[in-house]
């Protein structure tokens, strides 16, 4: 079954800064790439998606690249805020109507 | 955006006993999943609910533990039976509310003594 990994698992930036999160996944069929947003206290929350057809996305600060041959993908957040601080999950699955799965998680912290 | 709801938020619960989880999606979907997060963890899926037919379950998750009901294309439970502390966890829903990503609930915190 399908396996994702997430690098780092903390990471503090500066206020203004720029971070990146980096996934790797290892089901070729996999086609789907969700990024969420955990607050303390709340489900997680999509903030961002990618699919196999396209290798950039971008919303505003926030950014997702993938390599499908590399089988990975990474989030690029810029101009960093405070509010930006939360724990991102990278997830993977067949389509986005099916069952995603979670990489460990990153804990981001955004200093002032 | 999506809007999925669960009910109870939270529940203190004694070591034998069973809880039901509820979730209620604003539109109609096909599939729903459910969802387990245990402390500082990441989500590990338990099972998905299709509407008519039995839950599939992941490996390391069983029917009888995790019985789960899906009665029509907007409604979920979850049940968690004869509890242990390890079974404290948040469990969360998600759907895909026919929008092609798939949202989840708040999230149901779960505390077993």
């Amino acid at each position: 079954g399908e396996n994702v990994e997430q690098h780092p698992s903390t990471l503090s930036v500066q206020e203004g800064d720029s971070a990146v999160i980096k996934c790797t996944y290892s089901d070729s069929a996999s086609n789907y790439f969700p990024w969420y947003k955990q607050e303390l206290g709340k489900g997680p929350q999509l903030i961002i998606d990618i699919r196999s057809n396209v290798g950039e996305k971008k919303d505003q600060r926030i950014a997702v690249t993938l390599n499908k041959t590399a089988k990975h993908f990474s989030l690029h957040i810029t101009e960093t805020q405070p509010e930006d601080s939360a724990v991102y999950f990278c997830a993977a699955g067949g389509t986005s109507y099916d069952k995603v799965i979670f990489g460990p998680g990153t804990s981001l912290s955004v200093i002032p | 955006s999506a809007v999925i709801s669960q009910k109870p938020s939270r529940d203190i619960c004694q070591r034998g006993t069973s809880l039901t989880i509820q979730c209620q999606v604003d539109s109609q979907v096909t599939m729903m999943f459910w969802y387990r997060q245990q402390p500082g963890q990441s989500l590990t899926l338990i099972a998905t609910a299709n509407q008519g037919s039995e839950a599939t379950y992941e490996s390391g998750f069983v029917i009888d533990k995790f019985p789960i009901s899906r009665p029509n294309l907007t409604f979920s439970t979850l049940t968690v039976s004869n509890m242990s502390p390890e079974d404290s966890s948040i469990y969360l829903c998600s759907g895909d509310r026919g929008q092609e990503t798939q949202y989840f609930g708040p999230g149901t915190r779960l505390l077993v003594l």
